[in-house]
């Protein structure tokens, strides 16, 4: 069975650029979260949606943004890139809403 | 706020050397709490949910348990490819978000 799928792997970007990141659930999972890790930290919660509406958002600017398809895939959106953005992007996929979770191996953004 | 505190932030065992990871949290009404393992580079592998008070799992050398207050992650004669950075994180049961909030990690290196 395929688990969560991200794209890309990795990504560098210059300051002011925009990004999308893809994430690809297990199949039958109806939630998909994100989150962003920077480095020596745990992840940190961005956005969660559930059958395609979002049902929370954490403690980050405008600047990020999210949407869920049909098909339950994700993208996660970040405008004006700052260096601080530079992190580890993690999609997490569950089957019901609140149920255990489980995580791609994330893309790595690079801002310089 | 949610929160979890995990310590100590660092361990160094050698191989068979048993100890215990902490993991402290704060949450308003407690959905569960779970444990990942993750490798450098990598998104978080699911080990363990605990849901109550008492409750105890068990996977190969890793044993989790729960009090009101605390998680403690156990690892019995460990070898070395244990080694990685061990997660701990609570779900609230309050809320629309079905969010994780996580701590900083316990980085676990064993040695031969």
């Amino acid at each position: 069975d395929a688990g969560v799928t991200q794209s890309p792997t990795h990504l560098i970007k210059t300051r002011g650029q925009h990004v999308t990141l893809r994430c690809s659930p297990i199949s039958g999972h109806k939630s998909v979260s994100w989150y962003q890790q920077v480095l020596g930290q745990g992840p940190q919660f961005i956005f969660q949606y559930y059958e395609k509406e979002e049902r929370g958002r954490g403690n980050f600017p405008d600047r990020f943004s999210a949407r869920q398809f049909p098909n339950y895939s994700s993208e996660l959106n970040v405008n004006a890139l700052l260096l601080g953005d530079s992190a580890l992007y993690l999609c997490a996929s569950s089957p019901r809403d609140g149920s255990g979770y489980t995580f791609g191996s994330g893309t790595r953004l690079t801002v310089v | 706020e949610d929160q979890v505190t995990q310590s100590p932030e660092a361990l160094r065992l050698q191989e068979g050397e048993s100890s215990s990871l902490n993991c402290s949290y704060t949450v308003s009404g407690l959905r569960g709490l779970f444990w990942y393992r993750q490798d450098p580079g990598k998104g978080p592998e699911f080990l363990f949910t605990l849901y109550s008070a008492g409750e105890e799992k068990e996977k190969e050398r890793l044993k989790a348990t729960l009090t009101k207050k605390e998680s403690f992650l156990h690892i019995t004669a460990p070898k070395p490819e244990d080694s990685a950075t061990y997660l701990c994180a609570v779900q609230a049961r309050t809320g629309t978000a079905s969010k994780l909030t996580f701590g900083t990690g316990t980085r676990l290196q064993v040695t031969l």
